[in-house]
């Protein structure tokens, strides 16, 4: 079935250092891909997308990567910050029968360490 | 704020209930879609609907319903409530135009505990 899945669920990185979060979809139909971060008790914040058409995406210190080829998606976090630490959702957006039907992987918790 | 708003935030109730939660779309986004998710897991999809129609359905028991209202509100019942429905209950809107996919704005959530 449908399933958009993330290699490591927790992800501990020095403050200052480059954070690198992956993940991977099954559905290669699939042609819109988001990155929400999730801190506690809060609902999902949008962070960079990306479409199908595209490999690589820049935002202000978040990278989003495409790799159709493999269907593999990653978010790169420059000069990661403590207020970075939170869970870190990949979504595919797969058009379904005339509508878009997102799908959300498990997450990954990103700690920052001092 | 993504201008998502959902009620109520917390809710406490007891196993064989029934609760309503509520979700007002951002202004001008016609689509709604509502989300579980249990502790410690992933956003779980289970209904989309759009301009009124239910859309897509994803992993939703039949022991919940929802609707969206001509105002484009939306309800999520939950009925004869399992200690297994306790968790986060999110509401998403998007603009859901013809052609490209868009950002899906969630809300803050509803948190259900069944005690």
């Amino acid at each position: 079935g449908e399933s958009v899945g993330l290699h490591l669920p927790t992800l501990s990185v020095q403050e200052g250092d480059n954070s690198i979060i992956n993940c991977a979809y099954s559905n290669s139909a699939s042609d819109y891909f988001i990155w929400y971060k999730q801190e506690s008790g809060k609902g999902p914040q949008f962070i960079i997308d990306i479409r199908s058409n595209m490999d690589k995406r820049q935002g202000q210190r978040v990278t989003v990567l495409l790799n159709k080829t493999v269907k593999h998606l990653s978010l790169q976090i420059a000069a990661t910050q403590p207020g970075d630490s939170a869970v870190y959702f990949c979504a595919e957006n797969s058009p379904t029968s005339g509508t878009y039907k997102y799908i959300f992987g498990t997450g990954t918790r990103l700690k920052v360490l001092a | 704020d993504s201008g998502v708003t959902q009620t109520p935030k917390h809710l406490i109730t007891a196993t064989g209930q029934r609760v309503t939660l509520r979700c007002s779309p951002r202004s001008g986004d016609l689509s709604v879609y509502w989300y579980q998710q249990s502790l410690d897991q992933g956003l779980q999809f289970l209904i989309q609907y759009y301009n009124g129609e239910e859309r897509a359905k994803g992993n939703i028991l039949e022991r919940f319903s929802a609707q969206q209202f001509p105002d484009l509100h939306s309800e999520l019942n939950l009925s004869s409530l399992e200690l297994g429905d306790s968790a986060l209950y999110f509401c998403a809107s998007s603009v859901q135009t013809s052609g490209a996919a868009g950002e899906l704005f969630f809300g803050e959530g509803s948190r259900l505990t069944v005690l």
